[in-house]
């Protein structure tokens, strides 16, 4: 089916390691964005992409990096994982801005 | 700092119960509301809406939005077990590339 498309869609890290958590979208999407789920704490930005080549930070970015190199792919990279860091993570991506059409099925993250 | 504030964080009805949840914003540079379905995985999008006092309407589901007592309510009439799901609320502004900043969620059980 056509959308977004995540993995992992499990993944358990000790502190310290690194990771690449892959983003795909197959409807030639410009905007993309990566959120974090926390109990309590709804969705929040961490970093977004307005087409390839083009990448900014949302509301928390800090321990992420991203890279917009082609129009389908936005990796989220993890450089050295902390606890603070478990989380679900979703993938957004959008034809009309960061008004996120379609998610990803996301990657449950459990950093030990 | 901007917010969003949905309530009641839970709730639990019996088919049949109309249902209506809250969402309360303080966004600078406003631009829309958003409200998103999520059930097991990806949240799906249900409205947008732009304008005050203007009814949007999916079936069973409406929504409204107050930009003057910066609220809007989101209501569910004959509720089925389907219904069940957590809820997103989500503001969205002209800042930072045109953020969302999302509620905590409402969490719905439909019980038989």
């Amino acid at each position: 089916n056509a959308g977004v498309t995540q993995t992992p869609k499990f993944q358990v890290l000790k502190t310290g390691q690194s990771m690449t958590l892959q983003c795909a979208q197959d409807m030639n999407h410009e905007y993309m964005s990566w959120y974090r789920q926390d109990p309590g704490m709804g969705l929040r930005l961490i970093h977004y992409s307005v087409g390839a080549g083009i990448t900014d930070q949302g509301e928390v970015p800090n321990g992420y990096n991203v890279s917009r190199s082609t129009t389908e792919d936005f990796p989220l990279r993890l450089l050295s994982a902390a606890p603070s860091q478990t989380s679900v993570y979703f993938c957004a991506s959008s034809s009309t801005g960061l008004v996120p059409q379609h998610f990803g099925d996301g990657t449950r993250l459990s950093i030990l | 700092e901007d917010k969003v504030v949905q309530s009641p964080l839970s709730l639990v009805v019996h088919e049949g119960d109309t249902v209506t949840l809250n969402c309360s914003y303080e966004v600078t540079n406003f631009r829309s509301l958003l409200w998103y379905k999520q059930e097991k995985k990806a949240p799906t999008f249900l409205f947008m809406l732009t304008s005050s006092g203007i009814e949007k309407k999916s079936g069973r589901l409406s929504s409204i939005l107050d930009k003057k007592e910066l609220f809007s309510i989101l209501n569910i009439t004959a509720t089925q077990t389907g219904d069940s799901a957590v809820y997103l609320c989500a503001a969205h502004s002209y800042n930072q590339g045109g953020k969302l900043i999302f509620g905590q969620g409402t969490e719905l059980s439909v019980k038989p």
